[in-house]
């Protein structure tokens, strides 16, 4: 079966740093991503794991340990804009075929 | 400027009624999918395609139909059948990532919200 699990909700303070956690059991792995939606919109890309190791992009910084089926999302600077939902989504190696997670709701307080 | 279109944006239906969505998507991508957000829910595939006139069902098909005749559209029913459909739709289309840099992530239209009434 496909199962990715994430904490359902998350707070933080401005200013702060929050990781997001990813866990996936899934057949097949041919890639996880993160995605971004602010309520009401659509999803927006955030980052790409492929192999194991940190992939940094500015404030956004996203890991991937593929033997524990694990990932995270680290978000560096908080700001009120980052209040949104962030998806985890790994791409099965059969074709473009994605799953999501639940998402992670966060709230950032000021 | 190039992406995906999706509309209706708002879309109200009795119950007993198909309604036909809408995407478009001028970045020339192969494959294009639709997905089903419910509140507090993940996002769920419904139909995705790699290639014109072919497509295949996803974890949650029943109750809708999807075309693909031209490489730019993918038009989804949600027939009488669907037991639930009010929800937020979405239509993405990814490129392969047969070449890198290329990752193939998902871009998505606006959504379109179904409420049935």
């Amino acid at each position: 079966g496909q199962n990715i699990d994430q904490p359902t909700e998350m707070t933080a303070t401005e200013g702060a740093i929050v990781q997001i956690n990813c866990t996936y059991q899934t057949s097949g792995f041919n890639g996880l991503f993160w995605y971004q939606q602010h309520a009401g919109e659509a999803p927006t890309f955030l980052s790409y794991n492929v192999l194991d190791g940190l992939e940094e992009k500015g404030r956004f910084s996203s890991f991937l340990s593929r033997s524990k089926g694990y990932s995270y999302l680290l978000l560096k600077e908080l700001q009120m804009k980052d209040s949104a939902s962030y998806l985890c989504a790994v791409r099965r190696n059969y074709g473009q075929n994605f799953v999501f997670g639940p998402g992670t709701r966060l709230s950032v307080l000021p | 400027d190039g992406g995906i279109t999706q509309s209706p944006k708002y879309l109200f239906r009795k119950e007993g009624q198909n309604v036909t969505l809408s995407c478009e998507q001028n970045l020339n991508h192969d494959a294009m999918y639709w997905y089903r957000q419910d509140p507090g829910q993940g996002l769920r595939l419904i139909y995705y395609s790699q290639i014109v006139n072919d497509f295949q069902k996803g974890d949650i098909a029943e109750g809708y139909s999807v075309s693909r005749e031209k490489k730019e559209s993918f038009p989804l029913t949600v027939t009488s059948a669907q037991k639930n459909p009010t929800a937020f739709y979405l239509c993405a289309s990814s490129k392969f990532p047969d070449r890198t840099p290329v990752t193939g992530e998902l871009f998505f239209g606006e959504g379109s919200r179904l409420t049935v009434l």
